[in-house]
Order: C-alpha cells, then structure tokens, then sequence
C-alpha cells in the first residue's frame, strides 16, 4: 500500500528555524513535492526533489534520503504569514500520474 | 508559472440536486487532470484521474455515477456531483501537470467548496 506520515502539528516562534519530517512507503518513486496549504485554500508547490540531497531555495529548503524513504521541509526565519498546512506528496509512478498526499503538517508561527 | 482556474469557488445547494464544477487550464494543455477531495483537517484524497478524449479513472470507493467527470477538450475538465448529499460537502480540488514543466508538478486549481443543505 501507499503510506505517507507526518506529524500532524507543529509550533514555533517568529524568526526561527522549523523542520517537517516526512516519511513514505510507496509502491514505486518518482519524485517528493512539497506544498503549502493555507486554510481553504488550494495548495501551492514549495519544492521537488527526486535524487537524494538538499534543494535550497530562499528561506525554504527540502532534503531527500530515497534509501530511508525519508525527508525534511526546512523553513528559516519564520513569519508569521508561514503559518499553514505543510502536505508531503510522493509521486509513485512516472510523470503523468496522480500525487500521493500525506495529512499535512499544521504549523503555527507565534511572536 | 501555469495556472489552473476552477469555477465556481464557493457553492451551496439542497440536498438531492446536481452541481458542476469547472477545471480549465489558462496556459498549457492538460490530458490529463486530477480531481481530489479534501475533508476538514485531512489529507487530500484523489478521487479520480480525468483523461481527455476517454473515459476517467476512479480511485476505489468513488462512484463513478455520483461523480460524473468529462474530459470535453485539453483545457477543461468537469466534475458533477449528482444527487447531492450533505456527506459530498466537501472541498473539491482539481489539478494538472503542465507538460512544459520539468519537475511534473502538479498545479492546483482555486478549489471549490461544496455545502449541501
């Protein structure tokens, strides 16, 4: 079966650094996407990796291990406007096939 | 970056009525489009794949006559919700893959919120 976890809630404080775990068993791989989700709204893609290593990209950044099945959504310099659902997504199969979501990862940024 | 427009954003109707809601790609060409549902506080679930010129396909458990989709040409895609229910209301998300995009991200339309009353 397919079987994506992460944690459900996350806090933090304005200014710091964050990271979101993601872990997946998948009947095939092609690629791990990150998107963000604010509330009633439809997601917005953050990050890709499909080789193993760290993706930079501003103050967000995503690491791949595909031997663990394992990655990691890093936000720095939290604001306040990163308070959002954090959905983990695997694709399992080549490109043209459908994405897999996790429940998503609800982080919120206090001051 | 390419755009999904889906229509309407918000909806509410009685119980036992139809709604469609549209899926269109602003940018590219989609033959295929993805249709999820998402419920408060869970993941989004794909309902089904739609295909342009063929017949979709349904993910276990979704019934293929209580969600009718049409796959009319390579930028519209539409999902009706037959014989509604206060259990389809929901958050109705379609999505699609621009073909020019290396990373096969999916690019997700607006969304649409169902009530059923």
């Amino acid at each position: 079966g397919q079987n994506i976890d992460q944690p459900t809630e996350m806090t933090a404080t304005e200014g710091a650094i964050v990271q979101i775990n993601c872990t997946y068993q998948t009947s095939g791989f092609n690629g791990l996407f990150w998107y963000q989700q604010h509330a009633g709204e439809a997601p917005t893609f953050l990050s890709y990796n499909v080789l193993d290593g760290l993706e930079e990209k501003g103050r967000f950044s995503s690491f791949l291990s595909r031997s663990k099945g394992y990655s990691y959504l890093l936000l720095k310099e939290l604001q306040m406007k990163d308070s959002a659902s954090y959905l983990c997504a695997v694709s399992p199969n080549q490109a043209g096939t459908a994405l897999i979501f996790g429940k998503g990862t609800t982080l919120s940024v206090s001051s | 970056g390419a755009v999904v427009s889906q229509h309407p954003s918000w909806v509410i109707c009685k119980s036992g009525t139809s709604v469609k809601i549209e899926c269109r790609s602003l940018d590219f060409q989609a033959t295929t489009m993805f249709w999820y549902r998402q419920f408060p506080k869970q993941s989004l679930m794909l309902m089904a794949t739609s295909n342009e010129g063929s017949k979709a396909t349904y993910e276990q458990g979704v019934e293929k006559d209580k969600f009718l989709i049409n796959h009319a040409s390579l930028t519209l895609s539409t999902l009706t919700v037959t014989s509604a229910h206060p259990e389809d209301s929901s958050f109705y998300i379609c999505s699609a893959r621009d073909p020019g995009q290396i990373t096969g991200e999916l690019f997700f339309g607006e969304g649409s919120r169902l009530t059923v009353l």
